[in-house]
């Protein structure tokens, strides 16, 4: 149980073009789900949190407008990188939590590479 | 705010040679202390959750144990195959977006 996928696993992309990474939670259902970034041999670094139904929260220094979430379900969240350029390339993982649990795990996906040339 | 430090940042161990990754918190009240595992190029993998003092919970070769300030990941008798990099994450009741703080990893190396 909780398995949480993501799609794609790697992307390459032109600088100046947009990316649409999904987010599903395959066996339980996440009214939050969160975006991190992670840097090589860094850890993570929370991007934003996922609301279902509502806006996202994003952490200071994220921009909003440059990193699109939309949670239109309890099971997909979606990041979009907006006219991305070489600096956006890293490592992208996002997280759920079970709303049903009474429990504080959140289960991650595999990743998604995005590389921005 | 809530803070993370784990030690060593990494960690050479022989096959077989026992040792513990150590994780340091601060917390205004502690709602729960996690372990992940993660492997190179993939996502991070629960491995436990810890919620108050004295708590222990043990998996394979790994066991992990909670006190006020600290927490730790014994590896007992390590095989290659548990080279990874260890993340430990608590969450504070006053975190009310339920998110996680992360301590900067353990990465451990296993030699045959």
């Amino acid at each position: 149980g909780a398995v949480v996928s993501q799609h794609p696993s790697w992307v390459i992309c032109k600088s100046g073009t947009s990316v649409k990474i999904e987010c599903r939670s395959l066996d339980f259902q996440a009214t939050t789900m969160f975006w991190y970034r992670q840097f090589p041999k860094q850890s993570l670094m929370l991007m934003a949190t996922s609301n279902e139904g509502s806006k996202a929260t994003y952490e200071q220094g994220v921009e909003k407008d440059k990193f699109l979430i939309n949670h239109a379900s309890l099971t997909l969240s979606t990041l979009t990188v907006t006219s991305a350029h070489p600096e956006d390339s890293s490592f992208y993982i996002c997280s759920a939590r079970d709303v049903a649990g009474t429990l504080y795990e959140q289960y991650f996906g595999p990743g998604t590479r995005l590389t921005v040339t | 705010e809530d803070q993370v430090t784990q030690s060593p940042e990494a960690l050479r161990l022989q096959e077989g040679e026992s040792s513990s990754l150590n994780c340091s918190y601060t917390v205004s009240g502690l709602r729960g202390l996690f372990w992940y595992r993660q492997d190179p190029g993939k996502g991070p993998e629960f491995l436990f959750t810890l919620y108050s003092a004295g708590e222990e919970k043990e998996k394979e070769r790994l066991k992990a144990t909670l006190t006020k300030k600290e927490s730790f990941l014994h590896i007992t008798a390590p095989k290659p195959e548990d080279s990874a990099t260890y993340l430990c994450a608590v969450q504070g009741v006053s975190n009310a977006g339920n998110m996680l703080t992360f301590g900067g990893g353990t990465r451990l190396m296993v030699k045959p």
